[in-house]
This record gives structure tokens, C-alpha cells and sequence, in this order.
């Protein structure tokens, strides 16, 4: 079956500009994950989802980011006013959490980010 | 929260050698293990996992290892191949209150020299 999707691939923007991003989960997935990836660095958790609610937003770095998820199923992650430090690849997992205990997470190819 | 420490951060070995890496983890509540490996601009593909009821667990060439009295975990890897050159993260979650994120480490770049 399809893995996870994201969309775009890859996003150049200016400085200022708002940017969104899109996730595409495992169907029947029910956890959804959003991380960002620096160059070089590992994954910083940012928020996650179960179901449509989002019980800890405590990783988004400030508040020009925001995500919704709606449907169960497709989650957009919002930057404002983008700021170079904002350049990384973002990248979204899903699990199915139907059964109360840690769960493989599925990742999708990421968006690279690049902030002029 | 959750914290990982993972060592090493760069590990060399000719091919056919074993590697080892280990992670530690702070939250004696956490339950679940992942390891991922992540080739250059992919994305991390999930290569073996544990829970805390198991002390070992073995798939092919890799295996891993939890200790949870000392909260550590480790990857072993033997008979190594060019293919496994990647950088490899350890991961730790627990269950409950709807709680699974993972908590990375930071990562080891593996490298096996041919």
C-alpha cells in the first residue's frame, strides 16, 4: 500500500513569506508526527497528532508555527513569517496507536525548506 | 521529558567487522525502542525495534540489546557491507495518556570501509 506522502518535495521561499506543508499518512493511521531535520542533525520532535487533537504541541519552536489535521487523515504544518533558521528538511510520520503501545512510525521523504 | 544519549557520533569499520552503537535513556517509563537508519537525503526507514519485555531480539546481520535497570539500549550490526554505511538513531517512547512520541538521539554516522 501507499506509505506516507509530503508535499512539496522541496520549497525555496523569501524571508517573511508564509509556507505550509502537507502530509499524507498511512490510510488508517491514527498517530500523525511532524519533525524537523537541520542539516546534519537529527530529528527534533515538533508536534503530534492522534486522531484529528493534538495532546502535545510542546516541540513547535515558537509560535509562528501552527498545524491542523482534519479528517483523521491530512495534516498541513504552517510557518509565518518564515526566518532562515526555518531552512531544514520537515518531515512526517504515522502510526497506528489503535493499540495503546509504541508503535513502528512511518516516515515520508520530508520537504526541504530553504528560507533566502 | 525523555532524553537519548547516543555514542558514538561517527563509527569506521572495515567491511565484516561488527558495530556497536548504544544509547541511553532517561525516563525509566519509557517502553518502546526503534532504531532507523537513514541513507543520505532519505528519509529514516525503521530496521528493528524492542519493548521492554524483551531483553534481545535478532533479525539477519542486526540485533539489539536492552538493559533497563541501567536504561540502555545498543545495535549490533555484524558482518558489516558498504550497504549499511548510514547514519543509524536510536529512539525511545512510552505508552499511556496517549503519550508516543519518540525521542531521538542524535545519530551515528556509520561508515564501512570496503
Amino acid at each position: 500500500g501507499a506509505g506516507v506522502s509530503q508535499s512539496p518535495s522541496n520549497k525555496v521561499t523569501e524571508k517573511g513569506k508564509d509556507v505550509e506543508l502537507r502530509c499524507d499518512p498511512i490510510s488508517g493511521h491514527t498517530a500523525l508526527y511532524w519533525y524537523r531535520q537541520r542539516l546534519g542533525q537529527g530529528l527534533e520532535f515538533l508536534i503530534y497528532f492522534q486522531g484529528n487533537s493534538a495532546p502535545d504541541k510542546s516541540g513547535l519552536p515558537s509560535d509562528r508555527f501552527s498545524a491542523e489535521r482534519t479528517g483523521e487523515s491530512v495534516s498541513t504544518l504552517t510557518i509565518q513569517r518564515t526566518q532562515q533558521e526555518d531552512s531544514a528538511v520537515y518531515l512526517c510520520a504515522s502510526s497506528d496507536q489503535r493499540w495503546g503501545t509504541g508503535q513502528p512510525q512511518h516516515f515520508g521523504d520530508g520537504t526541504r525548506l530553504s528560507i533566502l | 521529558g525523555e532524553n537519548v544519549e547516543q555514542h558514538p557520533s561517527t563509527l569506521s569499520v572495515q567491511e565484516g567487522d561488527s558495530a556497536v552503537i548504544k544509547c541511553t535513556y532517561s525516563d525509566s517509563a519509557s517502553n518502546y525502542f526503534p532504531w532507523y537508519k537513514q541513507e543520505l537525503g532519505k528519509r529514516p526507514q525503521l530496521i528493528i525495534d524492542i519493548r521492554s519485555n524483551v531483553g534481545e531480539k535478532k533479525d539477519q546481520r542486526i540485533a539489539v540489546t536492552l538493559n533497563k535497570t541501567a536504561k540502555h539500549f545498543s545495535l549490533h550490526i555484524t558482518e558489516t557491507q558498504p550497504e549499511d554505511s548510514a547514519v543509524y538513531f536510536c529512539a525511545a517512547s512510552k505508552s499511556g495518556a496517549g503519550s508516543y512520541q519518540l525521542t531521538f538521539g542524535k545519530g551515528t554516522k556509520l561508515s564501512v570501509i570496503p
